[in-house]
């Protein structure tokens, strides 16, 4: 398994107040990537990573900031958290980048806005 | 608008059933790859495909990429309970990023 390891596993927390999810690689992969997976629409991609403080915006960043200050570790930051923000959250690597992605995923977050 | 549909979405069979799923869009795609997931487990990378009409075989499992490189299809042959899982197709266009479909979710009776 590649070594991916997400924290934490499960959170529960109100609405309004801010949360950081982590992940960290032991596999020096330069390209990490947060991903959502709700049903009805699959996985969808908020932020990614192509170096250390080199980020860029997905398809579903609104809410939602990101930080990398190590190669290993990437930070997925809900500043004020909402209802539609429960997700089951997937943190992802990949050794290249476009047309030769290949991802690896970590075991992922539940989290619950209520 | 989802780029990728994938059919069916659920499907349910006996042990030993062979059963075909399918990765189907109106784009083009550079590559192709399918991923299965398990419950409260990150999806897994199985294949990718990237010539048209490509086949690939992974012990019981055949992928195929259409000769457009607009569609694709898993078929798994006599299925065991241990291929449940939900699998996932996910199309890169050229210079963009990976698109993934809803997926299908299998389920494998004994």
């Amino acid at each position: 398994d590649a070594g991916i390891t997400q924290s934490p596993r499960h959170k529960v927390t109100e609405t309004g107040t801010p949360v950081t999810l982590r992940c960290h690689q032991t596999e020096n992969h330069r390209y990490m990537y947060w991903y959502r997976q709700d049903p009805g629409h699959g996985l969808r991609l908020i932020h990614y990573s192509y170096g250390v403080k080199d980020t860029d915006k997905g398809e579903v960043s609104d809410g939602y900031s990101v930080s990398r200050s190590k190669t290993e570790d990437f930070l997925l930051t809900l500043e004020s958290a909402t209802s539609s923000q429960t997700s089951v959250y997937f943190c992802a690597i990949s050794p290249d980048r476009a047309p030769n992605e290949k991802l690896f995923f970590g075991s992922g977050t539940q989290l619950s806005v209520l | 608008t989802q780029l990728l549909e994938q059919s069916p979405q659920f499907l349910s069979i006996q042990e030993g059933e062979n059963l075909t799923v399918y990765c189907n869009s109106s784009s083009v795609f550079s590559s192709l790859q399918w991923y299965r997931q398990e419950p409260g487990e990150g999806p897994v990378l199985l294949v990718t495909v990237v010539t048209g009409g490509e086949v690939k075989k992974l012990k019981r499992l055949t992928f195929q990429f259409g000769d457009a490189r607009k569609d694709s299809s898993l078929h798994i042959t006599a299925a065991q309970p241990g291929d449940t899982g939900l699998y996932l197709c996910a199309g890169e266009t050229s210079g963009s990023r990976l698109t993934f479909g809803e997926g299908t979710q299998l389920t494998v009776n004994p």
